[in-house]
């Protein structure tokens, strides 16, 4: 199975501030079609999770531009430009190269 | 958009099964393929094993080989995870979620059905 790394797990944010969370698998989720088969979602207290960034990079539609996603082959880093209240929850990266999917640990953002 | 709407909680003795179902728009279901998402106390997601209903292809997550079968009734735009052999670690909340076939983001997703596995 592909093994999914997340850092860090726990990271206390301060509204206006940026953020990175960053993703490592241990095989490369890069397709010879030259897509990397790597997602970000955000589960927010009490809901389901929700997908933020598809591909590694291509922002969910409905998902603010302050949240971005890159990298390629097995070290990918999701950024939050300007952190919000609102952007508090469990991040979690999941590849989809191979089956099984899947996830990081999570990484709990929360506000200072 | 694709609305997914699951079964409600259950309460389970340990050694049984469970079915959980979820149903998808009617409109949309025939260009879906659905996975089946767990969140365990602790454990985070993990990633069950999915179906393409169109296709009728199947893949399960080797964890759960044997003890999870997934399956679609087109005639009701609705699929199923049924686990069987429940034991106190399966107490868990389980999701349905979406992708378009031949993608493999999971952009919809359903609020969630809750097993606890408890004598």
């Amino acid at each position: 199975d592909f093994v999914m790394t997340q850092s860090p797990l726990s990271l206390p944010v301060t509204p206006g501030e940026p953020a990175s969370i960053s993703c490592r698998s241990s095989q490369s989720l890069l397709h010879r079609n030259g897509n990397n088969y790597l997602d970000w979602y955000l589960q927010k207290p009490g809901q389901s999770p929700q997908l933020l960034i598809s591909m590694g990079s291509n922002r969910a539609s409905g998902v603010p531009d302050r949240f971005s996603g890159s990298g390629s082959g097995t070290d990918f880093t999701l950024e939050i430009s300007r952190v919000e209240a609102e952007d508090v929850g469990i991040y979690y990266c999941m590849q989809a190269r191979q089956p099984p999917w899947t996830f990081g640990q999570g990484t709990k953002v929360e506000i200072k | 958009q694709v609305q997914l709407v699951q079964s409600g909680a259950e309460v389970k003795k340990p050694g049984s099964a469970v079915k959980v179902s979820c149903k998808a728009s009617e409109d949309t279901f025939s260009r879906l393929a659905l996975s089946w998402v767990r969140e365990a106390p602790g454990h985070g997601l993990e990633w069950m094993g999915g179906i393409i209903p169109i296709l009728g292809a199947v893949n399960h997550a080797p964890k759960f080989q044997g003890r999870v079968t997934i399956t679609a009734d087109k005639s009701t735009s609705t699929v199923y995870m049924e686990l069987s052999s429940l034991r106190s670690e399966d107490t868990a909340r389980y999701y349905c979620a979406s992708s378009i076939v031949g993608t493999t983001s999971l952009d919809q997703w359903g609020q969630g059905t809750l097993v606890t596995v408890s004598s």
